[in-house]
């Protein structure tokens, strides 16, 4: 079954840009989706088809996909950012979800 | 603006069932496929189950194959999942989420519900 890889965890000064990383075996071929979610929280959809963002999120998220990896990009950090991010793909007929990233806001 | 409320979460009994709820609102609710998403405790997400919009196709993850069943009124906009045989591994979170596309599904969660909470537990 298909598996997608993430770190456990990232930081970012305020103010600067964080990095979150989604890895599987020729992601690039699939579409991959974003969620955050803050503690006790349902998650909020992010990011949708690679690089789409919902109505109402900030310009200040943003995603690419190629080769081997998946990658959502917050520019300048606020400590509301501060969440789990977990990447989503679809793969011949089910859902896979990452493990999850822990960003904090430093 | 989109509601998906969830109901019907609680304690059970390892090897017994549960049946939950899903009332949606704010949109076309026969027009979209919808699934179930769960998160044990400080655990990933894992997909459950989706329907199509017409109720014509269901799936399920591995974990739940066999024995949970997806369901849907589209009349009373409202989703369900019939938990059985349930174990203790499926204590989790369970949310609802609408698909991002109508009809079949493009199989991407764009609204969420709050979630109930499953316990299962002698």
């Amino acid at each position: 079954s298909y598996e997608l890889t993430q770190t456990l965890s990232a930081s970012v000064a305020l103010g600067q840009t964080a990095t979150v990383t989604c890895g599987g075996d020729n992601i690039g071929s699939k579409k991959v989706h974003w969620y955050q979610q803050k503690p006790g929280q349902a998650p909020v959809m992010v990011i949708y088809r690679d690089t789409n963002r919902p109505s109402g999120i900030p310009e200040r998220f943003s995603g690419s996909n190629s080769g081997n990896t998946a990658t959502l990009t917050i520019s300048r950090a606020q400590a509301g950012d501060e969440a789990d991010y977990y990447c989503q793909v679809w793969d011949v007929k089910t859902v896979v979800f990452g493990g999850g990233t822990k960003l904090t806001v430093l | 603006q989109v509601q998906l409320v969830e109901s019907g979460g609680g304690v059970v009994q390892p090897g017994r069932s549960l049946r939950l709820s899903c009332a949606a609102s704010g949109f076309k609710f026969n027009s979209y496929a919808m699934h179930w998403v769960r998160q044990a405790p400080g655990k990933a997400l894992e997909w459950v189950a989706v329907i199509w919009f017409n109720g014509s196709n269901v799936d399920y993850g591995d974990s739940v194959k066999g024995r949970f069943t997806i369901s849907r009124d589209n009349s009373k906009n409202t989703l369900f999942l019939q938990m059985n045989s349930l174990r203790a591994e499926d204590t989790a979170v369970y949310y609802c989420a609408r698909d991002g596309f109508g009809g079949s599904g493009s199989y991407y969660f764009t609204h969420w519900g709050q979630g109930t909470l499953v316990t299962v537990s002698s």
